[in-house]
């Protein structure tokens, strides 16, 4: 049972462009949400992140959106740029016995062309 | 500050071979992380310590896998028989506190291919 789902493998977008990444979860127990971000060949690096108590965040050109009511948070990047081609995982974390798990989706690859 | 070092970052062996990987996370985080990733997978957590306590072990297949953390600090995780599913590759992160806000840090990973 998938908690936490990226249901776009792959996503094109030209640049200076919005590009919009999408993420439903299931479990109502996750508190905290993040997104990261892969380059081939290295692990996934952390991005920007979201209390289940806020519906934005806002880190220079990344956005993330929450909505609780429809299990769902997005990631914005205004404008993108090729170095921004990557694998972007949504995760979500939970606290549960006094520690937190972090769960990850499968991804959405993003490839921003010139 | 130095990251989350691993070794090796590649490792080819046969089915019902051992292998076993090690970490050394970013000092002071108390909460280390394995996780494994199969090609077009999201990582998926395998064992998770805080300090050298292990809080979630439950998709650790424990007929074939183990982990150990040493004095809290460095870990291994061991594969031992390896089976061709197991070809992946093996994420080491770390953070520094344990609830969802402190952001987690991953090493480059090793990839294994298991023939």
């Amino acid at each position: 049972d998938q908690q936490v789902k990226q249901n776009s493998p792959s996503l094109s977008v030209q640049e200076g462009r919005i590009s919009i990444l999408n993420c439903d979860y299931t479990n109502s127990m996750f508190d905290y949400f993040l997104w990261y971000k892969k380059y081939p060949a290295e692990g996934p690096t952390f991005l920007i992140s979201i209390s289940s108590i806020k519906d934005k965040n806002e880190d220079g050109r990344f956005t993330v959106f929450l909505n609780k009511s429809a299990k769902h948070l997005s990631l914005h990047i205004v404008p993108s740029q090729p170095g921004d081609s990557a694998v972007y995982f949504c995760a979500a974390s939970g606290t549960a016995w006094g520690y937190s798990t972090l769960t990850f989706g499968k991804g959405t690859m993003l490839l921003v062309s010139p | 500050e130095a990251g989350v070092a691993q070794s090796p970052r590649y490792k080819i062996i046969e089915k019902r071979q051992s292998v076993a990987f090690w970490c050394n996370p970013i000092s002071g985080h108390a909460t280390l992380y394995w996780y494994q990733q199969i090609l077009g997978q999201g990582p998926k957590l395998l064992i998770q310590f805080q300090n050298n306590g292990v809080v979630d072990d439950s998709q650790l297949p424990k007929d074939r896998f183990s982990a150990e953390r040493l004095k809290g600090v460095d870990s291994t995780l061991k594969i031992q028989p390896a089976k061709l599913e197991d070809s992946a590759v093996y994420l080491c992160a770390s953070s520094l506190g344990f609830s969802g806000a402190s952001e987690a840090f991953f090493g480059q990973g090793t990839r294994l291919t298991v023939v």
